[in-house]
């Protein structure tokens, strides 16, 4: 079935510099990918989503990269702050105008901000 | 608007009681999700709902596990009963389709099943 991969599963970096956080899918029918943040004990909240029209996006310190051909796409964020630090899951699905397909998560990724 | 609204926040409940997770979806959408998370498994779709409809309940992982949504505004899953392994946090999330936005999450619903 489809899956989402996820890499790192944890990742570490001082505050000020940047972390990269890539996922590839199996499905090729893909065509919409958010990024979620997700605090401890807290909700998964959406922090920015890509369509498969669209190769790159950037939301302040925040961006996202979209590589159909090989199937991945990645975070960006630069100029890491403590605040930062949170588990991020990136996403697959098929979105249509008027329906959902089924969204496969990533596993997650722990990111700790160190001041 | 306050968001999506879940109810209740904790649970705890033995095994073989019959368990009733309860969301309140944003005004307005029209798609509703249920979800659970755990360490193991991460985060996975169990059931998704667009205009009150049931569209997709292949994530449910049991007969034990059931959905409804009797109207716009609200919708329960059920478990019963339930097991130690149904221990998890459930989420809620709706989303209105011609935003082109992913979902936005309830607080969850923490069920611990001794």
């Amino acid at each position: 079935g489809e899956n989402v991969e996820q890499h790192p599963s944890t990742l570490s970096v001082q505050e000020g510099d940047s972390a990269v956080i890539k996922c590839t899918y199996s499905d090729s029918a893909s065509n919409y990918f958010p990024w979620y943040k997700q605090e401890l004990g807290k909700r998964p909240q959406l922090i920015i989503d890509i369509r498969s029209n669209v190769g790159e996006k950037k939301d302040q310190r925040i961006a996202v990269t979209l590589n159909k051909t090989a199937k991945h796409f990645s975070l960006h964020i630069t100029e890491t702050q403590p605040e930062d630090s949170a588990v991020y899951f990136c996403a697959a699905d098929r979105f249509m105008k008027t329906s959902y397909d089924k969204v496969i998560f990533g596993p997650g990724t722990s990111l700790s901000v160190i001041p | 608007d306050a968001g999506v609204i879940q109810s209740p926040r904790h649970e705890v409940t033995e095994m073989g009681q019959e368990v009733t997770l309860r969301c309140k979806p944003i005004s307005g959408h029209d798609y509703l999700f249920w979800y659970r998370q755990t360490m193991m498994r991460g985060l996975e779709l169990l059931i998704y709902f667009n205009n009150n409809v049931p569209i997709d309940d292949s994530g449910m992982p049991e007969d034990r596990f059931s959905a409804k949504m009797p109207n716009a505004s609200f919708s329960t899953l059920k478990i019963q009963p339930s097991e130690p392994r149904d221990s998890a946090v459930y989420f809620c999330a709706s989303s209105l389709a011609q935003w082109r936005r992913s979902a936005f999450f309830g607080q969850g619903t923490r069920l611990t099943v001794v």
